[in-house]
């Protein structure tokens, strides 16, 4: 089967840097996306990463290898703003989107 | 309109009933898709159309119908409502082929009692 694993929920603090992480088990690969939700809002998008390496936009970063089916989301400065959940998703063979369940960023003072 | 709509933004409806539930986009996307999201279980994909005239199961079709008459409509029924339906609703669309970066609607929060 396919499958997407993120932790569940994570906290961090203002002004400070995160780090969430994304493994995935999927048939082939095709790219893989981060969103980010805000509650009760509809998921926009972040970033998206189909080569291996480092993808820096401003306070995001986005990292992928392939070859160990493991991504990460880095966010710098953090500020309350970015309390939302993040959400990393896969292209697979069929060229459809595979979903993970989501990561809980609570963001203190 | 800009983006991707969806009607309605709420709804609350007796078991048994029938739904349909709205979704519209100015974009030209070829492809569009049905989420319901529930707690702890994230996105899960209902139907999709890769091309108006066209559509696709996904992973929890069951309960629901699709049709995709023109590019810019893709309404989801739900023929006979049941309590496990009560979900929050998210239509997307994306251009396709090897673009597969989603645009998402508001969303639809629906209640089955």
């Amino acid at each position: 089967g396919q499958n997407i694993d993120q932790p569940t929920e994570m906290t961090a603090t203002e002004g400070a840097i995160v780090q969430i992480n994304c493994t995935y088990q999927t048939s082939g690969f095709n790219g893989l996306f981060w969103y980010q939700q805000h509650a009760g809002e509809a998921p926009t998008f972040l970033s998206y990463n189909v080569l291996d390496g480092l993808e820096e936009k401003g306070r995001f970063s986005s990292f992928l290898s392939r070859s160990k089916g493991y991504s990460y989301l880095l966010l710098k400065e953090l500020q309350m703003k970015d309390s939302a959940s993040y959400l990393c998703a896969v292209i697979d063979s069929n060229y459809q989107l595979i979903w993970g369940a989501g990561t809980k960023l609570i963001i203190k003072p | 309109i800009a983006g991707i709509t969806q009607a309605p933004t709420s709804q609350i409806l007796a078991a048994g009933r029938r739904m349909t539930l709205r979704c519209t986009q100015d974009m030209r996307h070829n492809a569009m898709y049905w989420y319901r999201q529930d707690l702890g279980l994230g996105l899960r994909l209902i139907h999709y159309s890769n091309t108006a005239g066209t559509t696709g199961k996904g992973e929890v079709p069951d309960g629901y119908s699709v049709s995709r008459a023109n590019t810019d409509d893709f309404p989801l029924t739900l023929a006979s409502a049941v309590p496990s339906q009560t979900s929050v609703y998210f239509c997307a669309s994306s251009r396709g082929g090897d673009d597969n970066e989603q645009f998402f609607g508001p969303g639809t929060r629906l209640t089955v009692l």
